[in-house]
């Protein structure tokens, strides 16, 4: 498996709250995603960043910002949580960022805001 | 991005060959087609990968017609085990985001 992790894998806020949430690979790959999966919706890509300091917006990017100050963590904030921000949290990888090319997920991030 | 359609669900009982068939009418010529499979808890793993004809690993097959307009993922003789949701992707090589469905949940009974 890849060497990916998450942290926390689960965490109770409340809303208004910021939360953020760490991915750790240890691949050396260059792209890193933030997906969240919730009922009925599949995978949903928040962002992903190509490279350090490198990042772009992804289909549901509105109250989530990212960071990458390094190639192996990726940050994923939400500045003030929201209930509609409940849902699983999945990083992943890959090493070319082409679509054939295939990426490895982490165990997930279970996040509830109350 | 080409849209796929597949299945909701499926159900299958063990030793059985289940076969999930997925749409996708507006593949572009450099597409290729990748099916994830996710357990529950779990993050999605690569299964399978084609472009065109058969494809064939230790875990599954994928057919891919001459048109390329759909694709179908094939599981011999499923056990418990592989219960899951299997999601078809298309995409091209220039393009970073993965889209993912909603997927088709396969349940394997005894």
């Amino acid at each position: 498996d890849a060497g990916i992790t998450q942290s926390p894998r689960h965490k109770v806020t409340e809303t208004g709250t910021p939360v953020t949430l760490r991915c750790h690979q240890t691949e050396n790959h260059r792209y890193m995603y933030w997906y969240r999966q919730d009922p009925g919706h599949g995978l949903r890509l928040i962002h992903y960043s190509y490279g350090v300091k490198d990042t772009d917006k992804g289909e549901v990017s509105d109250g989530y910002s990212v960071s990458r100050s390094k190639t192996e963590d990726f940050l994923l904030t939400l500045e003030s949580a929201t209930s509609s921000q409940t849902s699983v949290y999945f990083c992943a990888i890959s090493e070319s960022g082409q679509k054939q090319e295939t990426q490895y997920f982490g165990p997930g991030t279970r996040l509830l805001v109350l | 991005l080409a849209k796929t359609t597949q299945p909701i669900s499926m159900d299958s009982y063990e030793g059985q060959e289940v076969n999930i068939t997925c749409s996708h009418n507006n593949i572009a010529t450099n597409d290729y087609i990748t099916w994830y499979q996710q357990f529950p808890s779990q993050g999605p793993r690569f299964i399978i990968q084609g472009y065109k004809t058969k494809v064939t690993n230790e875990v599954a097959s994928l057919f891919i017609p001459a048109d390329r307009k759909s694709s179908t993922l094939s599981l011999p003789r499923v056990s418990l085990s592989d219960t899951a949701v299997y999601y078809c992707l298309v995409g091209a090589t220039n393009d970073y985001k993965l889209s993912f469905g909603a997927g088709t949940t396969v349940t394997v009974r005894a």
